[in-house]
């Protein structure tokens, strides 16, 4: 069965560095996003991309993120310079029409 | 401003016992709702998916129903298993070109075999 993957499933990195977070959305799907899911709390929607551009974005997703689908499998997640509170699991989902979005296991960037 | 709850936070109950999950939302213009399920350290696990049109979905030992007039979901789980334990977690989208979703807090359930 067709499932998103993501890498690395973990990352360490310190204050001020920029990390990028890998997606492999499944295959036919049209529409992607990033969420985050800080320790304890909820998950919370950060930006959707569709037709080679961004949709939406939330407060969240300032200029220290961006993201790209660079080759028409990858879609990914950079973070400029990371804060100590960037500090999260970040999950990576993908829908086809109106319908289910799928999600990929996570990236735990941990920022020291 | 559009937000989802859910009720209780931890529920623990013995093996065999079925139990209902609760989930409101504050907007009744809700286009779908989903149900997720989150083990620990992972990704979230699609359970199922109702559209506003829908009363109800069903899955296996899992049967959703949804009340946009009241504002409330609900997810009923049948004769659980020690393997039901998880977070459970339902999340609305209020439709507009993205269809993002708006998750609640989740309900950690433990079922004690």
């Amino acid at each position: 069965e067709p499932e998103v993957t993501q890498t690395p499933s973990h990352q360490v990195t310190q204050m001020g560095q920029e990390v990028i977070l890998r997606c492999v959305p499944i295959s036919n799907h049209l529409y992607f996003y990033w969420y985050r899911q800080i320790l304890g709390q909820k998950v919370e929607f950060l930006v959707s991309f569709y037709n080679n551009e961004i949709s939406e974005k939330s407060e969240i997703f300032d200029d220290q993120f961006s993201v790209e689908r660079p080759d028409g499998s990858n879609f990914t997640l950079k973070i400029r310079s990371t804060k100590l509170e960037d500090s999260a699991m970040y999950f990576c989902a993908s829908r086809r029409y109106v319908d289910t979005q799928y999600f990929g296991p996570g990236t735990r960037l941990t920022v020291l | 401003k559009q937000e989802v709850t859910q009720i209780p936070a931890a529920l623990s109950v013995p093996e065999g016992e079925n139990l209902v999950l609760n989930c409101s939302f504050t907007d009744s213009a809700i286009y779908n709702l989903q149900w997720f399920r989150q083990d620990p350290g992972k990704g979230l696990t699609s359970l199922l998916l109702i559209q506003s049109s829908q009363r109800e979905q069903t899955s296996g030992r899992l049967n959703a129903s949804l009340d946009k007039s009241s504002g409330r979901s609900t997810l009923y789980i049948a004769a659980s298993q020690p393997g039901d334990s998880a977070t459970y977690l339902c999340a609305a989208v209020y439709g507009g070109a993205t269809n993002k979703l708006i998750f609640g807090t989740g309900t950690l359930l433990a079922v004690q075999p």
